[in-house]
């Protein structure tokens, strides 16, 4: 069975500091592994997906995560945080049955 | 115009009523899904249609009832809910029913945030 931890339920950053959300999955076999943002009351949106041919995955917006096997993680940085990234970041992971599995969010504060 | 549409955006509603929940996407997609969003708890997948066959029903109860009618097109209908039914209802599609890396991603609507008094 799939599951996703993600460490932190809040992050609060000042604009242009870097950002780090962390995560952790558990995945019997070789895992897909998602992170989605979700702006004040909109839709999720795919940040950025890992496939198995590069570990270090660039995303839009500036973001980028790096597939970590042996510390079964997936953080999600960003060098420079804008005041528009301030959003819920959700990290999701797919294993076999194409099912995928939602960590519980992560709200990222950005402070001018 | 945005790839997945839903409305309405808000519903409040008594247990005994009944109402619908409507979702289309305009994507071209063949997999569309329902989603429950609650507070503080994480994602949890409702419904999975691939073109138009219901393939995952997440152990949803009964006065939760969905309809495919085309591939663009799903449907969420209620009826006797329970305050704890309160969320807000995710609409999704796909380009099929693959959602890994190998597959497309989710594109999601905005919601529609229910009430139930």
């Amino acid at each position: 069975a799939q599951s996703v931890t993600q460490l932190d339920s809040h992050v609060s950053v000042s604009e242009g500091t870097p950002v780090l959300l962390r995560c952790n999955y558990s995945s019997s076999y070789s895992p897909s592994l998602f992170w989605y943002v979700q702006h004040p009351n909109k839709g999720l949106q795919l940040l950025l997906k890992y496939t198995s041919a590069a570990t270090l995955v660039k995303g839009i917006n500036g973001f980028e995560a790096e597939f970590k096997k042996s510390e079964t993680s997936f953080h999600l940085t960003k060098p420079s945080a804008h005041m528009s990234d301030a959003a819920e970041y959700f990290c999701v992971v797919s294993g076999r049955g194409n099912k995928l599995v939602f960590g519980a969010g992560t709200i990222l504060r950005v402070k001018s | 115009e945005t790839g997945v549409t839903q409305t309405p955006r808000h519903l409040v509603m008594g247990m005994t009523n009944k109402k619908s929940l409507k979702c289309e996407q305009h994507l071209g997609h063949n997999a569309m899904y329902w989603y429950k969003q609650s507070a503080k708890k994480p994602l949890e997948l409702m419904f999975v249609y691939n073109f138009k066959e219901q393939t995952e029903n997440n152990s949803v109860p009964s006065r939760f009832s969905p309809e495919c009618p085309n591939s663009s097109h799903l449907f969420l209908h209620l009826h006797t809910l329970q305050p704890e039914d309160s969320a807000l209802y995710l609409c999704a599609s796909s380009q099929d029913g693959r959602t890994d890396a190998r597959g497309g991603e989710l594109f999601f609507g905005e919601g529609s945030r229910l009430t139930v008094l």
